[in-house]
Parts: structure tokens; sequence; C-alpha cells
């Protein structure tokens, strides 16, 4: 069964330090993996990565994606207040496309 | 614009009751999903349709049963409310479901059944 697993669950931190979260994955058939922010309402989007060892950069956030190894890491340097959240990554099949989800980082960014 | 917006926003109600939330999308997908986001934050897929045809349908009780008019709107309806389907429920949307694109989400609907 398709699987994917996040860690840490939960991480305080304070402003300015760099966060790496991470997400392990098994799967019969890969086609992306999804990295969103879930704030107090709809999980934004932030990225998708479908090949291995390229970096997706926006910011002050990168993540990349190891498919020999199964797992994906989201960095954020130089955290900020807004960007405590609840960190999702997701993994999508190609048979239907749905997106399965993993229990999430839930990050807070003391000031 | 909201390009994906449900309501209610929240909804409060006994067990035993029959609800509905709705869902429109605005962004010409042809793929449209619900999800469940339990109180640890877990989000899970309940049902998804392709062009008004279901592809997906997760082990969800009978209770459930969504209904999509046409391919801009997905409605879920729930039967006999028990406790446990207390939740936030989430809409989404996607061009195809076969294209390597990101699902884009609705604001959710805070389930409470008291």
């Amino acid at each position: 069964e398709d699987k994917v697993v996040q860690s840490p669950l939960s991480l305080v931190v304070h402003e300015g330090d760099t966060v790496t979260l991470n997400c392990s994955y098994e799967v019969t058939n890969f086609r992306s993996l999804l990295w969103y922010k879930q704030e107090k309402k709809a999980p934004t989007f932030l990225f998708m990565l479908t090949s291995s060892g390229i970096e997706k950069k926006s910011g002050r956030l990168s993540s990349i994606l190891d498919k020999k190894e199964l797992f994906s890491i989201l960095n954020i340097t130089a955290t900020q207040t807004g960007d405590s959240a609840v960190y999702l990554c997701a993994l999508r099949s190609s048979n239907t496309g749905k997106l399965i989800f993993g229990q999430g980082t839930t990050l807070q960014v003391k000031p | 614009d909201t390009a994906v917006s449900q309501t209610p926003k929240y909804l409060v109600t006994q067990m035993g009751n029959d609800k509905s939330i709705k869902c429109e999308q605005n962004l010409g997908h042809d793929t449209m999903y619900w999800y469940k986001q339990d109180s640890k934050k877990f989000l899970k897929i309940m049902f998804s349709y392709n062009n008004k045809e279901l592809i997906i349908n997760e082990t969800v009780p009978n209770r459930f049963s969504p209904k999509s008019p046409d391919k801009a709107h997905l409605n879920l309806h729930i039967n006999s409310l028990e406790l446990g389907d207390s939740a936030v429920y989430f809409c989404a949307s996607s061009p195809s479901p076969r294209e390597k694109t990101p699902l884009h989400f609705g604001n959710g609907t805070r389930l409470t059944v008291t």
C-alpha cells in the first residue's frame, strides 16, 4: 500500500533558524511528490517534484527529491514567524491521480 | 475571485441529521475531490470525480454520497450524521487525474456533530 511518513511531527524553532522537514514514502507507481503549507485554511501549494536531485527553490524555501532512497526534504532558511504552519507532504500515484498525504509537520517559529 | 469555494464554512448539527456541503471551482478543471482532515491534521481522500464520473471511491461509509451535477461542482451529502464525522472537509480540483499538476484546495468546511 502506498504510504507517506513525515518527520518530525512537530518542531519549535526561533526566528532566523534553519529547519529541515523530512518525507519518506513507499509507492508502487510514482508520479510526483508535492509539498503544501497549511495555515488556518486551505493547504497551499509549495513545490512539486518529479525528478531526483533537482532542487526546487522559492525564496527561503527549497526542496529536493531522492527517488532511489524514497525521500524528500523541505528546507526553510532564516525562518520567520510567518512560516509557522503545518507542512504536508503528498504522493501522487499514476493510476487515479489522488494525493496520499503524510501526517504533516507542525512548525512553530518563535520570535 | 475564489478558485475553489465551499459552503458552508462551518456546520454544527446534531447526530442523526442529514447535511450537505457544496463545492464549486471556476478553474475549468475536469477533476474534483473530497478530502477529510481529522483532528490530527491527517488529510485523507474520500472521493474523486472526473468530468462528472466517479473515479475514486475510498472506503467511506455509505452514508456519504457525492454528487457532481457538472464538472465545476461536486457536492457531498451525509446521511445520519455521527460524532465521528466531525472533521474539516476539503474540496479540491485539478486539470485531470493524470497531469502532473498540483491540486487546488478550497478553504474547508468545519463540520461539528453534537
